[in-house]
Parts: C-alpha cells; sequence; structure tokens
C-alpha cells in the first residue's frame, strides 16, 4: 500500500518558471491539504479539497493553485516561481473531511527557487 | 480562528528523563488536538489524539497528553526519554470554523543527550 506518494522530491527553478508539485492516494481519501514547513514556522496550510471538484483556501494560498479532477490525485501548481516560494512541501490527506480525522502525510518535496 | 503555539523551538534532556513538551491552543469550539512526530528526512505521522472524552489520552512509543480546557493546554509528557525520541514534535487543532482545516503549531525540535 503506497499511501500518499509527492513527486518529485527535489526541485530547482528559477524565478518566473512554473511547475506542478504531484500528489497521489490510494487510500480513498476524501480530504487532501497542502503544507509548506520552513524553519520557525511550523507547517502552514496552503490549499485543501473536501472531495473531487471542491478546493479551498488555506493560510497561505497566494502564489499557488490547485485542482483536484479526481479522488487520487491533488496538484499544486506554482504559476510564477518567487524565491519565497523555497520551502520543503508536504501533501497530507484523510479518510473524511471531518477534522478529528488524523493526516497522512508523503515524504515530502524539497523545492528551491533560485 | 483556531492557533496553535508551542513554548520552546527547542527542549533537551538527558536519556531516561522526563519529557515535558507544552502546547496551547485557541479555538473558539471545543477544538479537535493533535500531536505529530517527524523523523528526519520524513513527512509527520500520528503519535496521538483528542477528540471527546477522557481528557488524559495516550499515544504511541509511551507519550501521552493531558487535555485541559481551563488552561487550553495540551502537553505532550513521556516518563523516560530515549534516544530513539529525538524528533521535531508538532502540535496541531482543529475545528469546523472557517473551513476544514487542521492548524499546527511552529515545531518543537527534541534533543535526547546519552
Amino acid at each position: 500500500n503506497a499511501g500518499v506518494t509527492q513527486t518529485p522530491k527535489f526541485q530547482v527553478l528559477k524565478t518566473g518558471q512554473s511547475m506542478t508539485l504531484q500528489c497521489a492516494q490510494d487510500m480513498n481519501h476524501e480530504y487532501m491539504s497542502w503544507y509548506r514547513q520552513d524553519p520557525g514556522m511550523g507547517l502552514r496550510l496552503i490549499h485543501y479539497s473536501v472531495g473531487a471538484g471542491i478546493t479551498d483556501q488555506g493560510e497561505v494560498p497566494n502564489g499557488y493553485n490547485v485542482s483536484r479532477s479526481t479522488t487520487e490525485d491533488f496538484p499544486l501548481r506554482l504559476l510564477s516561481a518567487a524565491p519565497s516560494q523555497t520551502s520543503v512541501y508536504f501533501c497530507a490527506s484523510s479518510y473524511s473531511w471531518m477534522t478529528n480525522e488524523k493526516l497522512f502525510f508523503g515524504s515530502g518535496t524539497q523545492l528551491s527557487v533560485l | 480562528a483556531q492557533s496553535v503555539t508551542q513554548l520552546g523551538s527547542h527542549v533537551s534532556v538527558s536519556e531516561g528523563a522526563l519529557v515535558l513538551l507544552r502546547c496551547n491552543y485557541s479555538s473558539s469550539v471545543p477544538p479537535y488536538l493533535f500531536w505529530y512526530v517527524q523523523y528526519p528526512n520524513q513527512g509527520l505521522q500520528l503519535l496521538l489524539k483528542y477528540t471527546t472524552g477522557a481528557t488524559l489520552v495516550k499515544g504511541i512509543n509511551g507519550f501521552e497528553a493531558e487535555f485541559k480546557k481551563s488552561e487550553t493546554s495540551f502537553h505532550l509528557t513521556k516518563p523516560s526519554a530515549h534516544m530513539s525520541d529525538a524528533a521535531e514534535y508538532f502540535c496541531a487543532v482543529s475545528d469546523h470554523t472557517g473551513g476544514f482545516k487542521t492548524i499546527f503549531g511552529a515545531g518543537t525540535r527534541l534533543f535526547v543527550k546519552a
């Protein structure tokens, strides 16, 4: 059972480039989310989805887009990368949108924007 | 909106000593509370969670946490630290106000000395 799979593990971008971070889960989870982790700031929620076709903003959504066309996939798009987006990105999912459910995390994507 | 404050970005204990990691939360409704652990170069995994009922919650690896509503606290403890406990620990809160979000604290890195 793969759980939550994130690709790529590492990525270096130049300012202004675009890219998509991939996230897939094979547990039929309703809820999926993206966090960024920065030193001293913990994890901050970027966007989340409570089901296919339904997304909403988290704490720090600016500069990021998401869509959810299937239950399994929840890609995160950076349209024009900025150095401030250098971070470690985690995708997380849970069985339902009920907030007492635990989150399952992927292993992360380390992104550097030069 | 909910928020989490973890007191102390770094905690150092000797092997065999008591571990105490502090967490205070803010929520306008009864919250769900979580502790997650992150080992180096990995995603987060759940240690324990509080939903309703008993205020003393037991988790994996000998950790436990006590929910104190009057103090808005959810401190994590372990009676005897082990070298393998060295990791970063995150307290998190979720409720349904303002969307379906789990909000994390800034994290506390635990060092265990031999």
